[in-house]
């Protein structure tokens, strides 16, 4: 079946301590979509790439990372410099960013710091 | 710029009444319209979606929604609740026109609660 996997579905995290989310997708999606969730705040996007090799800054990038060396692969790094990084981590992906873009979403992982 | 708006984070309704979500959009263009679902510690999940045509649009679960140009509206309406229809809701709109290569605005979200 087709779809969005996220890896792990649980993260902890020191202080300090770089970590890298996983996205995979096999939509044969050109766009991919990192959100971050806190309550109450809705959905809020740190990075987007609408094709291989080329990424995007979204709305709260600092203190992230992301790559986009192959079509369905779009690892998140959350960094030391993120202070404070404990939030609900979503990646989307859609065929194209422009005009009908109904995206699919993983499940998610949930970043903690400890 | 489009933007999303969801009238109330919380609403609560008894089993058996009638749901009803409010989402208000702003668009410079007739944009294509999304109502998602997420339960707990999950992702999000497609309800239904407008795009051209009919304006009254079904869903899955029993949902279905109205696309009201004139009151920019998108409203999420079910007859009767259900207790596993309690969940977190997002409205969502997307440029048709090609605009916006950042995918979807989304709403804040509505946190369902169905009372026994």
């Amino acid at each position: 079946d087709g779809g969005i996997t996220q890896s792990p579905k649980y993260l902890f995290r020191k202080e300090g301590q770089n970590v890298t989310l996983s996205c995979e997708q096999n939509l044969n999606h050109d766009a991919m979509y990192w959100y971050r969730q806190d309550p109450g705040q809705g959905l809020r996007l740190i990075y987007y790439s609408q094709i291989v090799n080329d990424f995007q800054k979204g709305d709260i990038a600092e203190g992230y990372s992301v790559s986009r060396e192959k079509k369905e692969s779009f690892p998140l790094t959350v960094t030391s410099a993120q202070k404070n990084p404990t939030a609900f981590y979503l990646c989307a992906s859609s065929i194209s960013a422009r005009g009908y873009t109904e995206a699919f979403f993983g499940q998610g992982t949930r970043l903690t710091v400890v | 710029a489009q933007s999303v708006t969801q009238l109330g984070s919380h609403v609560s309704v008894s089993e058996g009444a009638l749901v009803l979500l409010r989402c208000n959009y702003s668009s410079s263009v007739p944009p294509y319209l999304f109502w998602y679902v997420q339960y707990p510690n999950q992702g999000l999940q497609l309800l239904l979606k407008y795009t051209t045509g009919a304006t009254l649009v079904k869903g899955i679960n029993g949902f279905e929604a109205e696309f009201k140009k004139s009151e920019t509206s998108f409203h999420l309406t079910k007859p009767s609740a259900h207790m596993s229809d309690a969940a977190e809701y997002f409205c969502a709109v997307s440029d048709p026109s090609g605009g916006g290569a950042d995918g979807l605005t989304f709403g804040k979200g509505t946190h369902l609660i169905i009372q026994p």
